[in-house]
């Protein structure tokens, strides 16, 4: 079946504008998750989802960032006003239902952003 | 949290087990270990998780020690596209809204060569 999807794959942009990361989790999976990796490094979390709700934001690195989920699908990352520290790959991963420690979680392939 | 620790890489001959340790001697018992792998330029992908027991699938087994100190990731017959980075992750029953997040570390760089 299909998999987690992200869009778009790649992304360029200029210092200061805002951009806007999809992510369309597996069908009826009800938790969704996004990470950040930025060159070289391990994942970072950044939020999560639970249904449309978001109990955990911590990860979120600044106010420039935040996430909605609409309809327990398809969520949407948004940077504002973006710097060059914000260039990473940004991942987001879905799991079939509340989120715990055996459920799995499954991932996208990414979107690359790069801020010049 | 438990901490794990892996070595930064390793290598291993195509056709040959690998075998990838990880320590994370802090563990509770209530906390699960995980193993993801992220092959260049993807999203990390799951291979396996357990608790106590020994588990296999048909991607790699998961030998966990008595004591759940430590754990060892096989993959029986590594082939070139078994090449990745691996990480061991041990899974918090958190309280509350931390429930959600995987903590990935540096993980283990396996080079399979031919």
């Amino acid at each position: 079946g299909a998999g987690v999807s992200q869009s778009p794959s790649n992304k360029v942009t200029e210092k200061g504008k805002d951009v806007e990361l999809r992510c369309d989790p597996i069908s009826g999976h009800t938790a969704l998750y996004w990470y950040r990796q930025r060159l070289g490094q391990g994942l970072e979390f950044l939020i999560y989802f639970q249904g449309n709700s978001a109990p955990d934001k911590s990860g979120l690195p600044s106010d420039r960032f935040s996430a909605e989920r609409t309809g327990e699908s398809v969520s949407t990352l948004t940077i504002q006003r973006t710097q060059q520290e914000d260039s990473a790959v940004y991942l987001c991963a879905s799991s079939s239902r509340l989120a715990g420690a055996q459920e799995t979680q499954y991932f996208g392939p990414g979107t690359r952003l790069l801020v010049l | 949290d438990a901490k794990t620790t892996q070595p930064p890489s390793m290598d291993c001959a195509e056709g040959r087990a690998a075998n990838l340790p990880c320590n994370h001697s802090t563990i509770s018992g209530n906390e699960y270990v995980y193993w993801y792998r992220q092959i260049h330029s993807q999203g990390p992908q799951y291979i396996i998780h357990g608790l106590k027991n020994n588990e296999t699938n048909e991607m790699a087994s998961l030998i966990i020690t008595e004591d759940r100190k430590s754990s060892t990731l096989i993959l029986p017959h590594a082939t070139l596209r078994d090449t990745a980075v691996y990480y061991c992750i041990v899974r918090s029953v958190g309280r509350g809204s931390t429930l959600g997040r995987l903590y990935f570390g540096r993980g283990t760089q396996l080079t399979v060569w031919p």
